[in-house]
């Protein structure tokens, strides 16, 4: 069974630009899986952020931008803010209809 | 707006059954692909459960397959998640996501309710 890969945690300055990177337990993730990222802060409901690798949801601040580094999916941060701070999942969609979420990484920004 | 309201969770016994539903508003659910997904305490998302928009094409995780059955009814706007021989690693909470048309993001979300498995 495919495991999608996270960086558990992560910690960015105020400002500062951080990348959170998705990857899959084997095998390269290329846009063919249609990689999307979501924001989750505690109690809420998750966000969508990017989809289909590189786009950026409705309303999603353009500090937010989403990449293929090498063999992962890579979520950017630039001009991080204490607002950012939150749990930030990576969902790819696998054939035959499954689809699997990573297990998130917690960012810090201090 | 789209909205999407989970209901039915509560406390259930290990073993026992549980019935999720979701009521969609504010777009034409008939044409979207539903899914569930769920979030156990201080763990992170996992995908459960998809279905199109006809119905005719029905997924499921490997964690649930078996034991849960996603069904929706177009004509009352409602995802449905029926849930049998539940287990203390059930505990969660359910929610409930829109595929966008794309069929490649999930674009709007429940605020999700909570379920829990205990004797």
């Amino acid at each position: 069974q495919t495991v999608v890969t996270q960086e558990p945690s992560f910690s960015v300055s105020p400002g500062g630009t951080v990348t959170l990177t998705c990857g899959l337990s084997s095998g390269s993730l290329s846009g063919a899986y249609y990689p999307s990222w979501y924001q989750q802060t505690p109690g809420q409901a998750p966000r969508t952020l990017i989809y289909n690798t590189f786009s950026r949801s409705s309303g999603v601040p353009d500090r937010f931008s989403g990449s293929i580094l090498g063999n992962k999916a890579a979520l950017t941060i630039t001009g991080a803010q204490a607002e950012d701070e939150a749990d930030y999942y990576c969902l790819i969609k696998m054939g035959g209809g499954i689809w699997v979420f990573g297990g998130g990484t917690k960012l810090t920004v201090l | 707006e789209v909205q999407l309201v989970e209901s039915g969770g509560g406390l259930v016994k290990p073993g026992g059954s549980l019935r999720l539903s979701c009521a969609a508003s504010g777009f034409a659910f008939n044409v979207y692909s539903v899914h569930w997904v769920r979030q156990a305490p201080g763990k992170g998302l996992e995908w459960l459960s998809s279905i199109t928009s006809s119905s005719s094409s029905i997924n499921y995780a490997d964690s649930v397959r078996g034991r849960f059955t996603i069904s929706r009814d177009n004509a009352k706007n409602s995802l449905y998640l029926e849930m049998t021989s539940l287990r203390d690693e059930d505990s969660a909470v359910y929610y409930c996501a829109r595929v966008g048309l794309r069929g490649i993001m999930f674009d709007s979300w429940g605020q999700g309710t909570r379920v829990t498995v205990s004797s």
